[in-house]
């Protein structure tokens, strides 16, 4: 069975920093590019980042580059997503997903909700 | 990058068939064959129905057929059923190293 677990989710003040990590298993993870995917509340999806399989390349949507960085540890089937400078415009459910290529995203996580605010 | 432009709802009575449209640009939607199409419930992560326009999934049912003309592509759900009341969100590949994907606004399909 395919999971995606996200981890690192919570209240953060603005300006500060948040670390997700989303734990894979049941497809070949070292294999697969992966992304990160907010929805805002009550608002729809928004790509966010890339990273290929091996970690050698990544992409980042305007909104968070210099701010954000995608990673991934291979040997331990996990994703990252370190989140600094936050806004409240940051506030939003990330999602883990597998990129099976061209913008197709078939295996989701359950989310974590991240919360900027004072 | 924008947002591919779909009407914020749409309806349908058990049985009936509804069509959501998904309206981008040349750069994304009308430039390649790779749309996709997924659904989520209230509470729920998004799950894929369809992508590279018109292909489905393993476990997807047939009712969920997909297609593209020019600029728009466009979900089809025949034999509506009630636990196909859910928001539906169209993507596209954009061909852009800063925005490589785009999503659609997203439509709320309701069964009447």
């Amino acid at each position: 069975e395919v999971q995606l677990v996200e981890s690192g989710g919570g209240l953060v003040q603005p300006g500060g920093s948040l670390r997700l990590s989303c734990a894979a298993s049941g497809f070949t993870f070292s294999s697969s590019w992966m992304d990160w995917v907010r929805q805002a509340p009550g608002k729809g999806l928004v790509w966010v980042s890339r990273i290929n399989s091996d970690g050698s390349g990544t992409t980042y949507a305007d909104s968070v580059k210099g701010r954000f960085t995608i990673s991934r540890d291979n040997a331990k089937n996990t994703l990252f997503l370190q989140m600094n400078s936050l806004t409240a415009e940051d506030t939003a459910v990330y999602y883990c997903v597998r990129d099976r290529g061209w913008g197709s995203f078939d295996y989701w996580g359950q989310g974590a909700l991240v919360t900027v605010s004072s | 990058q924008s947002a591919l432009t779909q009407p914020p709802s749409a309806s349908g009575s058990p049985g009936q068939s509804v069509t959501i449209s998904c309206t981008g640009t040349s750069s994304d939607v009308g430039g390649y064959n790779y749309v996709s199409w997924y659904q989520q419930h209230p509470g729920k992560a998004p799950k894929l129905m369809i992508y590279e326009v018109n292909k489905r999934p393993s476990g997807v049912p047939d009712r969920f057929s997909g297609s593209k003309s020019g600029n728009t592509a466009s979900l089809t759900v025949s034999g509506l059923q009630a636990e196909d009341e859910a928001d539906y969100y169209c993507s596209s590949y954009a061909d852009s190293n800063n925005f490589p994907y785009v999503f659609g606004t997203g439509t709320k399909v309701t069964v009447l």
